[in-house]
């Protein structure tokens, strides 16, 4: 079974940009079987879903991050990454990269998940 | 974008009861609805896709049904381990989630 593992700064400066990626294990990010997203939960909140890639690097983004949020795939490294830009506190969250065989998505799998706390 | 509402917020059974957890979607999605189980400091895990098909290794105790925009995820039997915040997702259109529903233990 694929595992995904977050990685990542915990500490993000205001409007400065979060990068995080994800790799994946037990399979190939190429595989033409899945969708790469990621997903984000505010500290005692909800779930937001931010966006996912084919291996191909088609990206699908929520149109309300879409002006500041980039996906990409490297699949030499068998990686995705997450690419936030201007964060504010807003941003704090715990970042999930999961993987899903749809389109629109839904997840089969989650990564543990990451805290990113913006803040100076 | 689809606002998906969950009811009740909280919901407190006891064990080995059944529990009945509700989702809303503000338009049709179909049958384009997952239900996820989330446990304190964990990642969400996919129950239900598809209104009714379970995923992979849950348990029978888990049932999904529903269409269009009324949605049901029914425990049978509660067990310890099933208390936790249960959240649906629609997938109709670029995904969205509902704000979830605590079962907590009676």
């Amino acid at each position: 079974q694929l595992q995904l593992q977050e990685s990542g700064p915990g500490l993000v400066r205001p409007s400065e940009t979060l990068s995080l990626t994800c790799t994946v294990s037990g399979g190939s990010i190429s595989s033409t079987t899945y969708y790469w997203g990621w997903i984000r939960q505010p500290p005692g909140k909800g779930l937001e879903w931010i966006g996912s890639v084919y291996y191909s690097g088609t990206t699908f983004y929520n149109p309300s991050l879409k002006s500041r949020v980039t996906i990409s795939v490297d699949t030499s490294k068998n990686q995705f990454s997450l690419k936030l830009s201007s964060v504010t506190a807003a941003d704090t969250a715990v970042y999930y990269c999961a993987y899903g065989r749809s389109l629109p998505p839904h997840f089969d799998s989650w990564g543990q998940g990451t805290l990113v706390t913006v803040s100076s | 974008e689809i606002v998906m509402t969950q009811f009740p917020a909280t919901l407190s059974v006891s064990p080995g009861e059944r529990a009945t957890l509700s989702c809303r979607a503000s338009q049709s999605v179909v049958g384009n609805l997952a239900w996820y189980q989330q446990k304190p400091g964990q990642a969400p895990r996919l129950l239900i896709y598809d209104a009714s098909t379970r995923a992979t290794g849950i348990p029978a105790r888990f049932s999904g049904s529903g269409s269009g925009t009324e949605f049901t995820l029914t425990i049978s039997s509660l067990q310890s381990e099933d208390f936790a915040v249960y959240y649906c997702q629609q997938y109709n259109n670029w995904p969205t989630f509902g704000q979830g529903t605590k079962l907590e233990i009676k």
